[in-house]
């Protein structure tokens, strides 16, 4: 069955660098979506992208983060200079169709710690 | 607005009970769809069940059942003959008609199932 795959796993870094969650959403999605969860918590909207630009985005996504598509397959989210509140597992997920409660299909996480 | 409840964080039933994982959701949309997710403790999400507001009819599949009750927003998730595996967090989830990009998850139930 077709998924979604994410890279890392899971990565530690420091306080004030840049990271790039890397993402390989289903081959016919057309939306691309990244979701956050901190530990213990309920799992959060961060921002929706469909034909190369964002169609939507939460209060949680502020400018230290961007999205991209850089070739066409992977889809990326990038956090400028992290903090240690942005420790958290980020989802990328994807569907086919929007606007009729379609399926969004999650990948397994990138968890990502900020010391 | 838009707000999903789940009021049982955590629940331990013994391996073979049934037991009911409660959700209850608030939107000012007629037209809505609501999911169930697993995470098991390896992180990931697994998609369970998308239900639309007009489909109010149970929904079965092999040990897991749903019950969606527009008249006191609920969507109730049973398992029966419980086993180990189902041991996991639940996460309800909501999405209002045209805003499928971003599904409002509830805290999520932490379910152990005892041996």
């Amino acid at each position: 069955e077709p998924e979604v795959t994410q890279t890392p796993s899971h990565q530690v870094t420091q306080m004030g660098q840049e990271v790039i969650l890397r993402c390989v959403p289903i081959s016919n999605h057309l939306y691309f979506y990244w979701y956050r969860q901190i530990l213990g918590q309920k799992v959060e909207f961060l921002v929706s992208f469909y034909n190369n630009e964002i169609s939507e985005k939460s209060e949680i996504f502020d400018d230290q983060f961007s999205v991209e598509r850089p070739d066409g397959s992977n889809f990326t989210l990038k956090i400028r200079s992290t903090k240690l509140e942005d420790s958290a597992m980020y989802f990328c997920a994807s569907s086919d169709v929007s606007g009729s409660g379609n399926t969004i299909y999650f990948g397994e996480g990138s968890w990502l710690t900020v010391v | 607005a838009q707000k999903v409840t789940q009021a049982q964080t955590e629940i331990s039933v013994v391996e073979k009970e049934d037991v009911t994982l409660d959700c209850v959701y608030e939107t000012r949309d007629t037209t809505y769809y609501l999911f169930w997710y697993k995470q098991p403790p390896s992180g990931e999400l697994v998609f369970l069940i998308r239900r639309n507001s007009f489909d109010e009819q149970n929904e079965i599949s092999g040990r897991y059942s749903w019950n969606f009750q527009k008249s006191t927003s609920s969507f109730n998730f049973t398992i029966t003959a419980s086993q180990v595996v189902d041991s996991a967090v639940y996460f309800c989830a909501l999405s209002e008609a045209g805003r499928d990009d971003k599904i409002i998850f509830g805290k999520g139930t932490r379910l152990h199932i005892l041996p």
